[in-house]
């Protein structure tokens, strides 16, 4: 079955703009997590929906970084008034919930943002 | 809190020989651990994970991890390396006790190179 899907793939922005990320995660999948991937590191988790919950919004860096996710559908990361140091490859990944953490998350390939 | 450490951040490896890629991970409950491989440009791949029961976990291309409770390791192992085997890996942990959903942990990543 389809993936997790992510556009664009490449995102080159100038400092000071706006940008939406989009994430489609696999079809009923009711978890969708948001991380970013800096140059040479591990990936940092951002953010966590789980259906209709609260979303878990611990690991975004800052206010300029929000996103929504209507029901167990798309997902929208938005940056606002990015900067250089922004860049990054943004990945997602959605998971079918476990009891007890058991699920796997599945990543979608990412968004490159590169911030000038 | 809660971490991994990959010690190395390349390993060598000649077509043929066996490969193992080191993770070691702190926790305070019993962990859920996982490994993921990213090739080029693309988003993380999932390999294998350690729930419970038996410690050596087989994943897919034939790798395999092992897990030591009393070294809190999970290392990944395969008995001959292919060159396509070559991509960045990533070890990943879950506090067990941690409520489902929880965002992975992950470590720095091992660049795995097979030469031919």
């Amino acid at each position: 079955g389809a993936g997790v899907s992510q556009s664009p793939s490449n995102k080159v922005t100038e400092k000071g703009k706006d940008v939406e990320l989009r994430c489609d995660p696999i079809s009923g999948h009711t978890a969708l997590y948001w991380y970013r991937q800096r140059l040479g590191q591990g990936l940092e988790f951002l953010i966590y929906f789980q259906g209709n919950s609260a979303p878990d919004k611990s690991g975004l860096p800052s206010d300029r970084f929000s996103a929504e996710r209507t029901g167990e559908s798309v997902s929208t990361l938005t940056i606002q008034r990015t900067q250089q140091e922004d860049s990054a490859v943004y990945l997602c990944a959605s998971s079918l919930l476990l009891a007890g953490g058991r699920d796997t998350q599945y990543f979608g390939p990412g968004t490159r943002l590169t911030v000038l | 809190a809660q971490s991994v450490a990959q010690p190395e951040d390349q390993v060598n490896v000649a077509e043929g020989n066996p490969l193992t890629v080191k993770c070691t991970y702190s926790v305070s409950g019993n962990p859920y651990l996982f490994w993921y491989v990213q090739y080029p440009n693309r988003g993380l791949q999932f390999l294998l994970k350690y729930i419970t029961g038996d410690n050596l976990v087989k994943g897919s291309y034939g790798f395999e991890a092992e897990f030591n409770k009393s070294q809190t390791s999970f290392h990944l192992k395969k008995p001959s390396a292919l060159v396509s085997d070559s991509a960045l890996y990533f070890c990943a942990v879950r506090d067990r006790t941690n409520q489902a959903g929880t965002a992975l942990i992950f470590g720095k990543g091992t660049t795995l190179s097979v030469s031919s």
